[in-house]
């Protein structure tokens, strides 16, 4: 079955420590894996994609095949980057999207 | 360029009717995705339509319907509604390039409460 697990609900931090959310999947084959992120009264947009291999704000993520996870790394939380993460899959060539149910970052001064 | 824009924004309805919701894509997208966004099952994949054809299902009842316009806009209906269907729905769209999962790039979502 294809499944996205992101353990965490609620992920509290304070400024300047890492942040690390937890993303694990389930996907017989070669998935395509995102990071997608929603600040307060703004919409779901894209962080970060693995076949970008790409920073952004900070945030990086590598796609371990070997443990099926996923997780997204930044060094040095800011109050900016609490949002609502969800990781999110698909089957490659495809604009079907499984999500995990969501972690909420939050950052604290 | 304009974002997605998604309408009504806000709705309320009793069950057993139905009810139909619009999207209008990024000019230029030909793919219009829907999904549902519930503090239960979280944000689960309803359809995509590209070229006013339905190209991906996901595990809905054939209650959720939808459909493509030749302008790419797509609306989205649910008949008989119930209590359960009350939730956000959310539209995305992408370029489409599909070497392989393209941005996709979200609507404001319509709330839909079902009393």
């Amino acid at each position: 079955a294809q499944r996205v697990t992101q353990p965490e609900k609620l992920l509290s931090v304070f400024k300047g420590a890492p942040v690390e959310l937890k993303c694990n999947y389930s996907y017989s084959g070669s998935p395509e894996l995102f990071w997608y992120v929603q600040y307060s009264r703004q919409r779901l947009q894209l962080l970060l994609r693995h076949i970008s291999r790409e920073s952004i704000k900070g945030f990086t993520a590598d796609l371990n095949k070997g443990e099926t996870s996923f997780h997204l790394k930044k060094p040095f939380a800011q109050e900016e980057d609490s949002a609502m993460y969800y990781c999110a899959l698909s089957g490659g060539a495809t604009n079907k999207l499984i999500f995990g149910t969501g972690t909420l970052l939050a950052v604290q001064p | 360029k304009a974002g997605v824009t998604q309408t009504p924004r806000y709705l309320i309805k009793t069950r057993g009717q139905q009810v139909t919701l619009s999207c209008s894509p990024i000019s230029g997208h030909r793919s219009v995705s829907w999904y549902q966004q519930t503090p239960g099952q979280g944000l689960q994949f309803l359809f995509e339509y590209f070229s006013e054809t339905q190209r991906n299902k996901g595990n809905f009842p054939g209650r959720f319907s939808g459909r493509q316009f030749s302008n790419s806009r797509s609306e989205m209906n649910v008949s008989t509604l119930e209590l359960g269907d009350s939730a956000l729905y959310l539209c995305a769209s992408s370029a489409d390039r599909l070497a392989f999962t393209d941005t996709q790039y979200f609507g404001p979502g319509t709330r839909l409460t079902v009393l």
